[in-house]
């Protein structure tokens, strides 16, 4: 059983479309996570819930919108991609808000054309 | 802003000890240091975390000073299948350890 799952893992759309990123955990982890890896591999950490409830929302535009309808899932919806927004979108969870041992989704590739 | 600061690569052969050093002057006091390792097309994978002076496990050990401004990941004896990027983590005590950073990460080649 994949602890930390993401569909799809790879995505190839046009510019101005919107899309959708799954992500389940069946770690029974309270906290899960978004992070966006760019072409330079830096990881930077996009949206946090903690037992549903949005608790880092970091400088991203509008157009991401992530959901949370249990604590096991956090889907990412990304409305009017812009080519910007290829990236690699890892998901991840934790124990807890202030648990550092992040258990990370294999991620999902997206490139925007 | 970038919290930590790691060598871009390192280079080692198989067989060797290969210590990698992650700054944190800015660490908080209640932050703890935690490594994770990525291999190319999958998520970063935890291996170890700590709070002061020296945590083993069965793949690394983590030395960090009584001033807590630096840690270091050491692999002892590493194969090829080590080849990877390390980062270094600490908490963001600003937003009462919610967020870490990660920083840029180190990568290194181990070489037959």
């Amino acid at each position: 059983d994949t602890a930390v799952s993401q569909t799809p893992k790879y995505l190839v759309t046009q510019m101005g479309n919107d899309k959708s990123i799954k992500c389940e955990q069946n770690l029974g982890h309270d906290t899960m996570y978004w992070y966006k890896q760019d072409s330079k591999k830096f990881l930077k950490i996009m949206f946090s819930y903690n037992n549903k409830e949005l608790i880092i929302n970091e400088t991203v535009p509008n157009r991401f919108s992530p959901k949370s309808p249990d604590k096991a899932h956090l889907n990412l919806h990304i409305n009017s991609l812009e080519l910007g927004d290829s990236a690699v979108y890892f998901c991840a969870s934790s124990q807890e808000a202030r648990s550092y041992g992040y258990t990370f989704g294999s991620g999902t590739r997206l490139t925007v054309v | 802003l970038a919290k930590t600061t790691q060598p871009i690569s390192m280079d080692s052969y198989e067989g060797q000890e290969v210590n990698i050093t992650c700054s944190h002057n800015n660490i908080a006091t209640n932050d703890y240091i935690t490594w994770y390792q990525q291999f190319p097309s999958q998520g970063p994978r935890f291996i170890i975390q700590g709070y002061k002076t020296k945590v083993t496990n069965e793949v690394a050990s983590l030395f960090i000073p009584a001033d807590r401004k630096s840690s270091t990941l050491s692999l002892p004896r590493v194969s090829l299948s080590d080849t990877a990027v390390y980062y270094c983590l600490v908490g963001d005590g600003n937003t009462g350890g919610f967020k870490t950073i990660f920083g840029a990460g180190t990568r290194l080649f181990v070489k037959a």
